[in-house]
């Protein structure tokens, strides 16, 4: 079976710019997160949707940082305008919901903003 | 709130030599423990896991024991390999609906084994 799919592994872009990130989950994982791993911080969960539906958005750190789930097999996050302060490791995971406490991560998407 | 410690790394040991990690936690209620791995360009993936006190986790030669009394979880390997260089991250989860199962991660050690 396909893991979580991320995509793209890298970007590059200048400060100013829109970056969209995207995600497929694991078919059948009604939970799906996205996180963001820097240096000084670690890793912080931003936003997590239950059925497509954003539960908790609390960890998104401004305005300029929006995440969508459209369907059950799609989710972007979307940063505009970037600043180099965004340039980040941004992970993608999902679970089944279950009392596994399990999440699968993709491989991430390492975003630069110069 | 919830929220993990783990100790800081690098941590750089020979072939075979014992590993531990350090790991507390601060939680209200039961949480659920985990450790996850990170090995070079790859997302995390679930190392081991404990959900009540007492419970030991172990995989791969890996073991960790649920702490309730001193609210740790430190990871521990016999003999590690240098296919174990990798980054550990120490996580807790609340083990409830409401927060979707997220899990609060440590800041992570890198571990660097040499031959």
């Amino acid at each position: 079976d396909a893991g979580v799919i991320q995509s793209p592994r890298h970007e590059v872009t200048e400060m100013g710019q829109e970056v969209t990130l995207r995600c497929k989950p694991i078919s059948g994982h009604d939970y799906l997160f996205w996180y963001r791993q820097t240096m000084m911080r670690g890793l912080e969960l931003l936003i997590y949707f239950n059925n497509n539906v954003p539960i908790d958005d609390s960890g998104m750190p401004e305005d300029r940082f929006s995440a969508k789930m459209p369907n059950a097999s799609f989710s972007t996050l979307k940063i505009q305008p970037s600043e180099p302060r965004d340039s980040a490791v941004y992970f993608c995971a999902s679970s089944s919901g279950l009392d596994t406490g399990e999440l699968f991560f993709g491989e991430g998407s390492r975003l630069t903003v110069l | 709130g919830n929220s993990v410690t783990q100790m800081e790394g690098p941590v750089t040991l020979s072939e075979e030599a014992f590993l531990t990690i350090n790991c507390t936690y601060t939680a209200t209620g039961y949480p659920s423990l985990f450790w996850y791995v990170q090995y070079p360009g790859e997302g995390l993936q679930l190392l081991l896991k404990a959900t009540k006190a007492d419970d030991k986790g172990s995989n791969k030669g890996f073991e960790a024991t649920y702490r309730k009394e001193t609210t740790s979880f430190h990871l521990e390997k016999g003999s590690v390999q240098v296919s174990d260089s990798a980054v550990y991250f120490c996580a807790l989860s609340d083990g409830s609906s409401n927060s979707g199962y997220a899990l609060n991660f440590g800041k992570g050690t890198s571990l660097l084994v040499t031959p």
